[in-house]
């Protein structure tokens, strides 16, 4: 089954503790990013990345980073997480840029305190 | 700053109904503009991938029209059905300098009344 899977789904962490969340897809798509989802706020993009080594920011990096080693991949890495962190977090792929439809991960929910 | 404008933000249908939702967005440096349907405990669906103006694309009971010079996009549900309740987002894709960039809109709740 084609899908984008994240992990883990929900979490809750303390300030300063390095947290990963994972994102994989099946499909060989070539562009992958995340987004964010805050209450009364549209989806805002934090990273995405047109291939493999390619990463670039998207409109609210500050607080995150990324890597893009392998095509299925893209985890979301926290260095030391903030409460303003807080968030509902999506993973997506398309097969051929932002233009294209976006496959959503199922969520990460996390919950900084 | 680019803004995506959805109205309105909550509606409430009686099954059977028809109904409709907007769209609004910068008319300038457009690319594509996305609908997806969100349904509450699930992740975001592409509903359609619009590029065109004047494009119209449908899927069984939904449909969808756009009007780039104008900067709007129309969502409409021909008899509602339970299974409709969800909220409707759209996106907007613009060509950037360097890389293109997408603007989603805060979305529209559509309730379907038994």
């Amino acid at each position: 089954e084609a899908q984008v899977t994240q992990n883990p789904r929900y979490l809750i962490t303390v300030t300063g503790k390095k947290l990963t969340v994972t994102c994989s897809q099946n499909m060989n798509h070539e562009y992958m990013s995340w987004y964010r989802q805050d209450p009364g706020l549209g989806l805002r993009q934090i990273y995405y990345s047109m291939n493999v080594e390619v990463t670039d920011k998207g409109d609210v990096p500050e607080g995150y980073k990324v890597s893009r080693k392998e095509k299925r991949n893209f985890p979301l890495i926290l260095e030391s997480p903030s409460p303003n962190q807080t968030s509902l977090y999506f993973c997506a792929s398309s097969p051929g840029g932002i233009a294209y439809e976006q496959y959503f991960g199922p969520g990460t929910r996390l919950t900084v305190t | 700053i680019l803004n995506v404008e959805q109205s309105p933000q909550s509606l409430h249908v009686q099954e059977g109904d028809s109904t409709n939702f907007t769209c609004s967005f910068p008319s300038s440096n457009f690319y594509a503009l996305h609908w997806y349907r969100w349904e509450t405990a699930k992740s975001p669906e592409a509903l359609f991938v619009m590029t065109l103006n004047g494009d119209e694309k449908k899927k069984g009971r939904i449909s969808a029209t756009l009007n780039t010079k104008e900067g709007y996009s129309y969502l409409y549900i021909k008899g509602s059905q339970p299974e409709d309740s969800a909220t409707y987002l759209c996106a907007f894709i613009v060509r950037g300098n360097r890389d293109d960039k997408i603007i989603f809109g805060k979305g529209t709740r559509l309730h379907i009344l038994p």
